[in-house]
C-alpha cells in the first residue's frame, strides 16, 4: 500500500496569502496519478486537481499542482476566504489511498 | 446535471448490518466505476473499494474483506454498499464517488452527498 503523508498538518494564513502544501508518497505514483480535493466542514470533497497537475473543471486558476515520483505540492496562489478549508491528496494508480489531510485556517 | 443521491442516516446496533445504496443520473451509470469512501468523526478519507457498474465487479481493501459487499442495480442506475458485523469504529459517513473517466485509473469527480451511518447500543 503506498502510504501518502502531507505537511503541514495545519496552515495558518492570511487572505491574500500563498499557500504551499505537501504531499508525500511511501513509493512512486505511477503515471503522476495524484490528485487533490478540498472539503469544507459537512459537505463532500471537490476535486481540484487531477494528474498531479491538471485543474478540474471549474476549477480557479489560483490553485495550482506540481510533481511527480514521491513528492507533490498543491498551491493556492493568493488565498480567498473560501478557501479555508481541508485538503486531501489522493494516488489511484496503485489501489488507492488518501493522505491525512492539511488544514488551511485563517490566521 | 451529473450527480450521485444516496439514501439518507442509519442508526444500527452492533452487530447488525447496514446497506447504503447510491443512485446515478445525468450520464451513463455502466460507464464509469464508482468508488466507496468513509469518513469517521473529524477524521480523514478512507478509501474502502470500487464496483465496477458494467460487470459488476468489485475490489476492497483487505479489512474489509468478508464484511463489504458492493452490487448494483443497473436497471434502476443504483449501487449499494452493504457493511455487516458492525463496529462502533464504523461510524462514519459514507460516501460514493465516481471515476472521472472511464479509464478506470483516474480520480472521483463526482461525490454523493454522504450517509452518516452511526453504530450504538
Amino acid at each position: 500500500e503506498i502510504v501518502l503523508t502531507q505537511s503541514p498538518g495545519t496552515l495558518s494564513l492570511s487572505p491574500g496569502e500563498r499557500a504551499t502544501l505537501s504531499c508525500r508518497a511511501s513509493q512512486s505514483v505511477s503515471s503522476s496519478y495524484l490528485a487533490w480535493y478540498q472539503q469544507k466542514p459537512g459537505q463532500a470533497p471537490r476535486l481540484l486537481i487531477y494528474g498531479a497537475s491538471n485543474r478540474a473543471t471549474g476549477i480557479p486558476d489560483r490553485f495550482s499542482g506540481r510533481g511527480s515520483g514521491t513528492d507533490f505540492t498543491l498551491t493556492i496562489r493568493r488565498l480567498e476566504p473560501e478557501d479555508f478549508a481541508v485538503y486531501y491528496c489522493q494516488q489511484y494508480g496503485n489501489s488507492r489511498t488518501f493522505g491525512q489531510g492539511t488544514k488551511v485556517e485563517i490566521k | 446535471q451529473v450527480q450521485l443521491v444516496q439514501s439518507g442516516a442509519e442508526v444500527k446496533k452492533p452487530g447488525a448490518s447496514v446497506k447504503v445504496s447510491c443512485t446515478a443520473s445525468g450520464y451513463t451509470f455502466t460507464g464509469y466505476y464508482l468508488h466507496w469512501v468513509r469518513q469517521a468523526p473529524g477524521q480523514g478519507l478512507e478509501w474502502m473499494g470500487w464496483i465496477n457498474p458494467n460487470s459488476g465487479g468489485t475490489n476492497f481493501v483487505q479489512k474489509f474483506q468478508g464484511r463489504v459487499t458492493m452490487t448494483r442495480a443497473t436497471s434502476i442506475s443504483t449501487a449499494y454498499m452493504e457493511l455487516s458485523g458492525l463496529r462502533s469504529d464504523d461510524t462514519a459517513v459514507y460516501y460514493c464517488a465516481r471515476d472521472r473517466s472511464g479509464l478506470h485509473h483516474d480520480a472521483f469527480d463526482i461525490w454523493g452527498q454522504g450517509t452518516m451511518v452511526t453504530v450504538s447500543s
